[in-house]
């Protein structure tokens, strides 16, 4: 069965404390890898695509990287304006069971930047 | 406004009553995607649509209906509401064939009492 599975669920890091947040799949035939930020309140907005392993995408202080396995976001010296969910997205060859695309989010991961 | 706009924001309604949710763009893209949200599931993909006239079930469609007979709008219904189905609804566009990320609309808050 695909899933996309994230890590931690919740992180809190001081202002300019950096660390990276994971995103964990399996499934059969990735075509790509998303990743958006969603604030309170508000639709996903989109960040990264990654295709293909060993790839990296930097935007500011995120950078993105995508393994066989799973992908990680990179976020260096936050500031308090990072903070928000962080939703990672798998696009697969695979059918789902009622129709023919098959895009997985995953549940997020709630970041919170203090000062 | 070019964008994608989602209408109403928030709707309380009752079992068994008939809601539709108004989803625009104005980027012209072909495929649009409705999705609903909610704890411990993220996002799930309901229903979308490739072109206009062509619509397709995505993970969890039970209970839902869709149309899209203009390329702009694509709306969707909750024939019966239930209880189940109080979430908050997200629509997104992306461009034609391929990998392409998902633009999404500001999203609409359903209550179904």
């Amino acid at each position: 069965e695909d899933q996309v599975t994230q890590s931690p669920e919740a992180l809190r890091l001081q202002e300019g404390e950096s660390s990276s947040l994971n995103c964990s799949y399996t499934v059969s035939g990735l075509r790509g890898l998303f990743w958006y930020r969603q604030d309170p309140g508000k639709g996903p907005e989109f960040l990264f695509t990654l295709y293909s392993a060993g790839e990296e995408k930097e935007k500011e202080r995120l950078k993105a990287t995508l393994t066989k396995k799973e992908s990680f976001l990179h976020i260096t010296a936050p500031k308090p304006e990072d903070s928000a969910t962080y939703l990672c997205a798998v696009h697969t060859r695979g059918a789902s069971t009622s129709g023919t695309y098959k895009y997985i989010f995953g549940t997020g991961t709630r970041l919170k930047v203090l000062a | 406004d070019a964008g994608i706009t989602q209408s109403p924001r928030y709707k309380i309604t009752e079992t068994g009553r008939q809601v539709t949710l108004m989803c625009h763009q104005t980027w012209s893209h072909s495929y649009m995607f409705w999705y609903r949200q909610d704890l411990g599931h993220g996002l799930r993909l309901i229903y979308y649509s490739a072109a206009a006239d062509i619509t397709d079930k995505g993970e969890v469609p039970d209970g839902y209906v869709v149309s899209r007979s203009k390329t702009e709008n694509f709306p969707l219904t909750l024939e019966s509401a239930t209880r189940s189905q109080t979430s908050v609804y997200f629509c997104a566009s992306s461009e034609g064939r391929g990998v392409n990320e998902q633009f999404f609309g500001p999203g609409t808050r359903l209550t179904v009492l």
